[in-house]
């Protein structure tokens, strides 16, 4: 079983929809998550941290589930420019300065 | 946006040559790591830096070395490039003390080895 693994992609929805994104991590000792967005050629950004009580931005939200070994991500009223790859991010074991890269889900948000 | 840069930003190179990417960061930030990203393998790390002249392996150290004698300086060396280096290559930050050790990103090396 791969470290991280995400959803296969690409989800392509129309402008306005809801679309969610989820990642299951291997390793139970993990203690950090992230979300980084990716545009075609450009390097990652960080979209948000995922916290243990599940958290909000605007439009994004992220829930985790330790017993499941489980992230999400949620994104109300796609727009255009949210068509990126979505990249699930986990600390290695316990060891807070090395993460886990999943290998990324594909968006595109069609007019 | 964090203060990294990288150098150079697209490097063609034959097979058998040494190569050398720069990272550069104006944030004071300790940690810094090389990652690859190739397509099928998503990104992964090479080497990273805990502090000056402190450098340890990622999962994909072979073939390359790291120097690191500035905060603000971390250096990848290809010592004789193969094929299998052509990549795309990130520098990235991070600060100890902030909980969750978030990285930022640089903008990226192309580097192809002919």
């Amino acid at each position: 079983r791969k470290e991280v693994e995400q959803d296969p992609g690409p989800f392509n929805v129309p402008e306005g929809a809801t679309v969610a994104f989820n990642c299951t991590y291997s390793n139970s000792a993990s203690q950090s998550f992230f979300w980084y967005r990716q545009d075609c050629r450009k390097e990652p950004k960080l979209l948000m941290s995922v916290y243990s009580s599940g958290n909000e931005d605007g439009r994004f939200t992220a829930q985790l589930n330790r017993a499941s070994q489980y992230i999400s991500l949620l994104i109300r009223d796609s727009k255009l420019s949210d068509s990126a790859t979505y990249l699930c991010v986990v600390s290695a074991e316990t060891s807070y300065d090395k993460v886990i890269f999943g290998p990324g889900t594909s968006l595109s948000v069609i007019p | 946006d964090a203060g990294i840069t990288q150098s150079p930003r697209h490097k063609v190179t034959e097979t058998g040559t040494p190569v050398t990417l720069r990272c550069h960061q104006t944030e004071n930030h300790r940690y810094m790591y090389w990652y690859r990203q190739d397509p099928g393998h998503g990104l992964r790390l090479i080497h990273y830096s805990y502090g000056v002249k402190d450098t340890d392996k990622g999962e994909v150290s072979d073939g390359y070395s790291v120097s690191r004698s500035k905060t603000e300086d971390f250096l990848l060396t290809l010592e004789s490039a193969t094929s299998s280096q052509t990549s795309v290559y990130f520098c990235a930050i991070s600060e100890p003390g902030q909980v969750l050790y978030e990285q930022y990103f640089g903008p990226g090396t192309r580097l192809t080895v002919t």
